[in-house]
């Protein structure tokens, strides 16, 4: 079975540029979330998505960044415009819909490396 | 309040032997459930081992098992016979009820040295 897939894997941009980072969640999965990697502040949750609905997006640092999930295979994480403090690993973490007795597992994919001049 | 505390930065083991990657958690919410990912130098986050906080058995997944400590609040990694593709960054995290967000660790370097 294919993993969670992002796209994609390193950006470069520059200072003020749109960047769409994308993922696709494992099928079958109903929870989807954003985390953020940096050195300083280590891994952080961004946003998360059940059943394609947001519903803690309380982690997104400021409104240059959006996220939506228009159905259950993609969702994008945006960033306009970007800035050099933006610089970070972003991934994508998908869970199966829980069942009584189950883990809530997260799977992430292999991140997208964002690098802004 | 930190919520999940691994205090090695860094170890380095000789293959072959085993591992404990320290996890303390803090936490008043009776059901919970704790993490291991692996990170690689190549990046990605692989799940490990999971232990939920009413098992009554630690968790175990191949050369991983989860040392669980409740009334100590830790969750420890064990990696039995280490080899070198264990090299990586470990972290713990923890998802309490409730709550969706995965809360994570700053991480344990392990290096195994052949």
């Amino acid at each position: 079975d294919a993993g969670v897939i992002q796209s994609p894997r390193h950006e470069v941009t520059e200072m003020g540029q749109e960047v769409t980072l994308r993922c696709k969640p494992i099928s079958g999965h109903n929870s989807l979330f954003w985390y953020r990697q940096t050195m300083m502040r280590g891994l952080e949750l961004l946003i998360y998505f059940n059943n394609n609905v947001p519903i803690d997006d309380s982690g997104m640092p400021e409104d240059r960044f959006s996220a939506k999930m228009p159905n259950a295979s993609f969702s994008t994480l945006k960033i306009q415009p970007s800035e050099p403090r933006d610089s970070a690993v972003y991934f994508c973490a998908s869970r199966p819909t829980r069942l009584a007795g189950g883990t809530d597992t997260q799977y992430f994919g292999p991140g997208t490396r964002l690098t802004v001049l | 309040a930190q919520k999940i505390t691994q205090t090695q930065p860094g170890m380095f083991v000789q293959e072959k032997e085993a591992v404990t990657l320290d996890c303390t958690y803090d936490t008043s919410d009776p059901s919970y459930g704790l993490f291991w990912y692996k990170q690689p130098s190549s990046g990605e986050m692989i799940f490990l081992i999971y232990q939920g906080s009413y098992d009554q058995q630690n968790a175990t997944e191949g050369r991983y098992s989860l040392n669980f400590q409740k009334a100590r609040k830790s969750a420890n990694l064990v990696i039995s016979a280490s080899q070198l593709g264990d090299s990586a960054m470990y972290f713990c995290a923890m998802r309490e009820v409730g709550a969706q967000k995965l809360v994570f660790g700053q991480g344990t370097r392990l290096t195994i040295n052949p």
